[in-house]
C-alpha cells in the first residue's frame, strides 16, 4: 500500500532564504508526482506536476525533482517570501491503479517571516 | 477561467437532514473525484468517476453518494449526515484518468450537529 510522508511537518524561515521541502514515498511504481499549495480554509493550487519520466519541473522560483529509485522528490524554493507561507502538499498517482487516486502526505506547513 | 466550482463554500446541518454539495467543471474533463481532508488525517478519497454514468468507491465512501448524469457535474449526497463528516470536502478533475495533473475546487467546510 502506497504510504506518502512529508518532512518536517513545519517549517519556519526568515524571509530570502532558500529551503527545500521533502516527500517520500514506499512504492515506486508512481505514474506522477504533483505539489500543491494549500491556503488556509482555500482550496489546492496545483504548483507542479512530474512524470514519472521525468526528473525535474521549474516554474519561477520553484523546483520539484523526483527519484522514483529511492522515493523521494524534493521541493526547492528559491529566496522566500512572507506570501509563499502555506501548507505543501505532495501527492502520488499510482500506476495501475483502477481508481487513478491521488495519495497524498499530511504536508508541511511553511511560515516565512518577514 | 477554467476552474472547478464547488457549492455551497460553507455549510451548518443538522444530523439526519440530507443534503447535496455540488461541483462543477468547465474543462471538459473525464474524470472526477471527491476527497475529504481532516486534521492528521490528511485528503482521502471518498469517491471517482471516470466518465459520466461511470462512478466508484474511493477510501471512505460511507455515508456518501455521488451521480455522474453529465460531464460537467459531479455532486456529492449525504443521505443522512452524522457529526463524523464533519470535514473539508474537495472535489477534483482531470482531462482523464492517470497521467496528468489535477484541479481542484476551493473546498466545502461541512458541520454536522
Amino acid at each position: 500500500k502506497q504510504e506518502v510522508t512529508q518532512i518536517p511537518a513545519a517549517l519556519s524561515v526568515p524571509e530570502g532564504e532558500n529551503l527545500v521541502l521533502n516527500c517520500s514515498f514506499t512504492d515506486s511504481a508512481i505514474y506522477n508526482l504533483q505539489w500543491f499549495r494549500q491556503d488556509p480554509g482555500k482550496g489546492l493550487t496545483s504548483l507542479l506536476l512530474i512524470q514519472s519520466s521525468q526528473r525535474e519541473q521549474t516554474s519561477g522560483r520553484l523546483n520539484a525533482s523526483l527519484d522514483k529509485s529511492s522515493g523521494r522528490s524534493t521541493l526547492y524554493i528559491a529566496a522566500s517570501q512572507p506570501g509563499d507561507s502555506a501548507t505543501y502538499l505532495c501527492a502520488v498517482l499510482n500506476y495501475g491503479g483502477a481508481t487513478n487516486k491521488l495519495i497524498f502526505g499530511t504536508g508541511t506547513l511553511l511560515a516565512v517571516q518577514p | 477561467e477554467a476552474q472547478v466550482t464547488q457549492n455551497p463554500r460553507y455549510l451548518i446541518t443538522v444530523t439526519g437532514k440530507k443534503l447535496t454539495v455540488t461541483c462543477s467543471q468547465n474543462m471538459n474533463h473525464e474524470y472526477m473525484s471527491w476527497y475529504r481532508q481532516d486534521p492528521g488525517l490528511g485528503l482521502r478519497q471518498i469517491y471517482y468517476s471516470m466518465n459520466v454514468e461511470v462512478t466508484d468507491k474511493g477510501d471512505v465512501p460511507e455515508g456518501y453518494k455521488v451521480s455522474r448524469k453529465e460531464k460537467r457535474n459531479f455532486p456529492l449526497i449525504l443521505e443522512s449526515p452524522s457529526p463524523n463528516q464533519t470535514s473539508l470536502y474537495f472535489c477534483a478533475s482531470s482531462l482523464r484518468p492517470g497521467g496528468s495533473g489535477y484541479t481542484f475546487g476551493s473546498g466545502t467546510r461541512l458541520t454536522v450537529v
